[in-house]
């Protein structure tokens, strides 16, 4: 597609549920990158892909996280038994390919996520 | 291992008055840096880039930052601030390892 796509802009869960969040990258970018951004806060790393792999997942913030990516394209950001501090926006990312100097972000709108 | 430091959390200024964004960085390789920006609702954009060539890098809306080895430093600079630049602003270090560090942001407020 033209830019990242990030599905749903908004989600309103109740604590202990799961919830998948969908990060579609721009077409033909190899490499793809999740973020939280909490309230006022800076983007914390969360895991990134190149291609269906994920070399660095210590981001994670716990093992209740998971992601994973399909086809080179398509990323899930599975959150299970959501507690409140998972509250925040996540951010998803793609770039052309792994490598200092390529790395130019792209980054989608974000998914707002609200744990009551 | 690499870091970055936004000095400063807030930085207010007047219309049409000169804008620095301070931001130091660290790390193991020679890094790419980079300053995004996020209007508020809106996504992040890239404003610059500086990938080992040209010391000094220009971006858009006219901003300008100088990457500066002997002082760790990469700022964010601008000669004439508009209201349109009120906006959070990020300093970012990458390697060659894939992974983009973002600093804690610096809110820009521009008073009329």
């Amino acid at each position: 597609g033209a830019g990242v796509s990030q599905s749903p802009s908004n989600k309103v869960t109740e604590k202990g549920k799961d919830v998948e969040l969908r990060c579609d990258p721009i077409s033909g970018h190899t490499a793809l990158y999740w973020y939280r951004q909490s309230l006022g806060q800076g983007l914390e790393f969360l895991i990134y892909f190149q291609g269906n792999s994920a070399p660095d997942k210590s981001g994670l913030p716990s093992d209740r996280f998971s992601a994973e990516r399909t086809g080179g394209s398509v990323s899930t950001l599975t959150i299970q038994r959501t507690q409140q501090e998972d509250s925040a926006v996540y951010l998803c990312a793609s770039s052309l390919y792994v490598g200092s100097g390529a790395n130019v972000l792209t980054f989608g709108a974000g998914s707002r996520l609200t744990v009551l | 291992a690499q870091s970055v430091t936004q000095l400063d959390s807030h930085v207010s200024v007047s219309e049409g008055t000169p804008v620095l964004l301070r931001c130091n960085y660290s790390s193991s390789y020679s890094p790419s840096l980079f300053w995004y920006v996020q209007h508020p609702n809106k996504g992040l954009q890239l404003l610059l880039k500086y990938t080992s060539a040209a010391t000094l890098v220009k971006g858009i809306n006219g901003f300008e930052a100088e990457f500066k080895k002997s002082e760790t430093s990469f700022h964010l600079t601008k000669p004439s601030a508009h209201m349109s630049d009120a906006a959070e602003y990020f300093c970012v270090v990458s390697s060659n390892a894939g992974k983009s560090t973002f600093g804690d942001g610096t809110t820009l407020t521009v008073k009329p």
